[in-house]
């Protein structure tokens, strides 16, 4: 049982390129999130899925595009990256409701130069 | 003005003491709150989760709820240097679009011998 997968752990791009960002999960859960944390800023949420089918944007959309492409998946797409996007990502999911707790992923280490 | 308040730190508190960690919210019609701990370069992971007002205990953990005065707290008894890490306060919000989890930026807290 494996959880959240991120994939890859460590980037780094260059002004401009592009790249997205995979997360699966296993164990069934209706929600998935995209956080983005930098030092003393917390964990800020990007975009979020509440179930199949539907993302809504978070605190920090700007810059990013999100697919929810099946239930077990939500990638993360960089169109055009900027050193100010250089963070650690986070993918997280739960059940979804209210009392539901969300299990993280391993993290992404970007950094863009 | 941030959704989810914390006190950044560093807490240091010695070997043996109780810590206490606050949060406080902005949204009244929360019904979810959650602590998770997390280590340097790790991810996030969850140790406290709490719904109605007043304690609830776990262990060394004690997990406190107001939610008239939108205040809620973590009290870990007899520290142990493995419990230095930054501390993350989440409160579930219900939006148009689902439950969305936001935390806080999270309160270092540091053990000493």
């Amino acid at each position: 049982n494996a959880g959240v997968t991120q994939t890859p752990k460590f980037q780094v791009l260059k002004t401009g390129q592009s790249m997205t960002l995979q997360c699966a999960q296993d164990m069934n859960h209706n929600s998935m999130y995209w956080y983005r944390q930098d030092p003393g800023m917390g964990l800020r949420l990007i975009y979020y899925s509440a179930s199949e089918g539907t993302t809504d944007k978070g605190e920090v959309p700007n810059g990013y595009n999100v697919s929810r492409l099946n239930k077990r998946e939500f990638s993360l797409r960089l169109e055009s990256a900027a050193p100010s996007q250089t963070s650690v990502y986070f993918c997280a999911s739960s059940l979804g409701g209210s009392g539901s707790e969300a299990f993280f992923g391993q993290g992404t280490r970007l950094t863009v130069v | 003005q941030k959704e989810v308040e914390q006190n950044s730190g560093p807490l240091s508190v010695p070997e043996g003491a109780i810590a206490s960690l606050n949060c406080t919210y902005s949204d009244r019609g929360s019904q979810s709150f959650f602590w998770y701990r997390q280590y340097s370069g790790k991810s996030p992971e969850l140790i406290m989760s709490i719904y109605s007002n007043g304690d609830k205990e776990d262990g060394r953990f004690t997990a406190q709820l107001n939610k008239a005065s939108q205040y809620v707290s973590l009290l870990i008894r007899d520290s142990q240097p493995s419990d230095s890490a930054t501390y993350l306060c989440a409160v579930n919000e219900v939006t148009g679009g689902g439950n969305k989890l936001t935390f806080g930026t999270g309160t270092q807290l540091k053990v000493e011998l």
